[in-house]
């Protein structure tokens, strides 16, 4: 079982609507979540990060949380063909210590169309 | 100006060949890390270290080294390149305990002929 696990994609979705990105881990540890967009040929850059259980929302933007169900998950609203990249799931093992080591998942591919 | 720079930027290279790629930051973090990614597979992490003087190997060291000269710079070598380390490679930094999202480079890609 890989520890951080997403669908591929891609996901493809009307320009507009609302974009919904799934991730699990199996650290049940884990302390630390982060949604990273990396577009074609760039590196990672941070989306959100979220730390309880819950419901973070940042502009069109929200991630929700359930340590219980070990379930992480990033929506877009009113979806715009320039959020049209690969979404990164990464999570901070309870085994990272004081290095804030990440596990990335393979990411999601979201392609917004007109 | 960037907080992380990486370089060189692209770089093709021959079987056998040493390499070395350099990042360096400043913002002042700590933490550094190399990862390398290829299609698919997602980031998978080759080094991090802590400080000048704790280097600690990630999941896929084989092949590579690093050098911490100083604080704000962290260099990965491949004593002798293969085509499989074909990659696109990025550098990564952390700050202080509390703060631990990881801030990234522009990335090198690297070919291997």
């Amino acid at each position: 079982q890989k520890e951080v696990e997403q669908n591929s994609g891609p996901l493809s979705v009307p320009e507009g609507a609302i974009a919904s990105l799934n991730c699990t881990y199996s650290d049940r540890g884990s302390q630390s979540f982060f949604w990273y967009r990396q577009y074609s040929g760039k590196s990672p850059e941070l989306i959100m990060s979220i730390y309880s259980n819950g419901d973070k929302e940042d502009g069109r933007f929200t991630a929700q949380l359930n340590k219980a169900s070990q379930y992480v998950s990033l929506l877009i609203r009113d979806s715009q063909p320039s959020d049209s990249a690969t979404y990164l799931c990464a999570v901070k093992p309870m085994f990272s210590g004081g290095y804030n080591k990440l596990i990335f998942g393979a990411g999601t591919r979201l392609a917004v169309h007109p | 100006d960037a907080d992380v720079t990486q370089t060189p930027r692209n770089r093709i290279t021959k079987t056998g060949k040493r390499i070395m790629l350099e990042c360096s930051q400043t913002k002042g973090h700590d933490r550094m890390y190399w990862y390398r990614q290829d299609p698919g597979l997602g980031l998978r992490l080759i080094y991090y270290s802590f400080d000048v003087k704790d280097i600690n190997k990630g999941e896929i060291s084989d092949g590579y080294s690093v050098s911490r000269q100083a604080q704000a710079k962290f260099s990965l070598s491949l004593e002798s390149a293969i085509p499989n380390q074909t990659a696109l490679y990025f550098c990564a930094t952390s700050g202080v305990e509390g703060t631990d999202t990881q801030y990234f480079g522009p990335g090198t890609r690297l070919t291997v002929l």
